[in-house]
């Protein structure tokens, strides 16, 4: 069975800085892999997908993550924060084969931006 | 597209009251989830549907829970009775297909206090 675990439930970085939310998975082999942004009472959003075509994922909002089969990793970046990445982020995992309809989240990251 | 539909928004009720929560998915998806989110469990999936078909219901805690899709535009998601530890958001997401395809869009919730 796939899982994701987050590392860090509440992560604060300055505006302009480095923005780095860590996930590692748990699969028996490459699973699709997700990263879902929630802003306050909202629902949850696509930021962007692994599903083995390239490593490096780009999704909006200038955000990206690198998927690392030796470290069991897909850890969220972004080069410069703003006030509005504010949110909280949640990595999330599929299988490929007949469970691939079942998306497994992670606990969430909340991101504070500091001015 | 209008995206995914739920209601009622906001919610409260008393302890042992029948709870009805409802989804219109995105027209055209053939799988509906029901997530269930607190602060304590974080974001659960309680069951999807397949085709109006219900495919894995192991994450509904118990038997006062019950979920029916009658028909490909229409799900709803009933608590009877209800207790104060069902207070959550429950969300409802639709998806096209599995695979590569398979990204969850998420209504904005329906937020239940149980008192």
């Amino acid at each position: 069975a796939q899982s994701v675990t987050q590392l860090g439930s509440h992560v604060s970085v300055s505006e302009g800085a480095l923005v780095l939310l860590r996930c590692n998975y748990s699969s028996s082999v490459p699973p699709y892999l997700f990263w879902y942004v929630q802003y306050p009472n909202q629902g949850l959003q696509l930021l962007l997908k692994y599903t083995s075509a390239a490593t490096l994922v780009k999704g909006i909002n200038g955000f990206e993550a690198e998927f690392k089969k030796s470290e069991t990793s897909f850890h969220l970046t972004k080069p410069s924060a703003h006030m509005s990445d504010a949110a909280e982020y949640f990595c999330a995992v599929s299988g490929v084969d007949s469970s691939a309809s079942k998306i497994i989240f992670g606990s969430g990251t909340r991101l504070s931006i500091r001015p | 597209d209008a995206g995914v539909i739920q209601s009622p928004r906001h919610e409260v009720t008393e302890m042992g009251q029948e709870v009805t929560l409802r989804c219109k998915p995105i027209s055209g998806h053939d799988y509906l989830f029901w997530y269930r989110q607190t602060m304590m469990r974080g974001l659960e999936l309680l069951i999807y549907f397949n085709n109006n078909v219900p495919i894995d219901d192991s994450g509904m805690p118990e038997d006062r829970f019950s979920a029916k899709m009658p028909n490909a535009s229409f799900s709803t998601l009933k608590i009877q009775p209800s207790e104060p530890r069902d207070s959550a958001v429950y969300f409802c997401a639709s998806s096209e297909t599995t695979g590569v395809r398979n990204t969850i869009y998420f209504g904005e919730g329906s937020w239940l206090t149980v008192v």
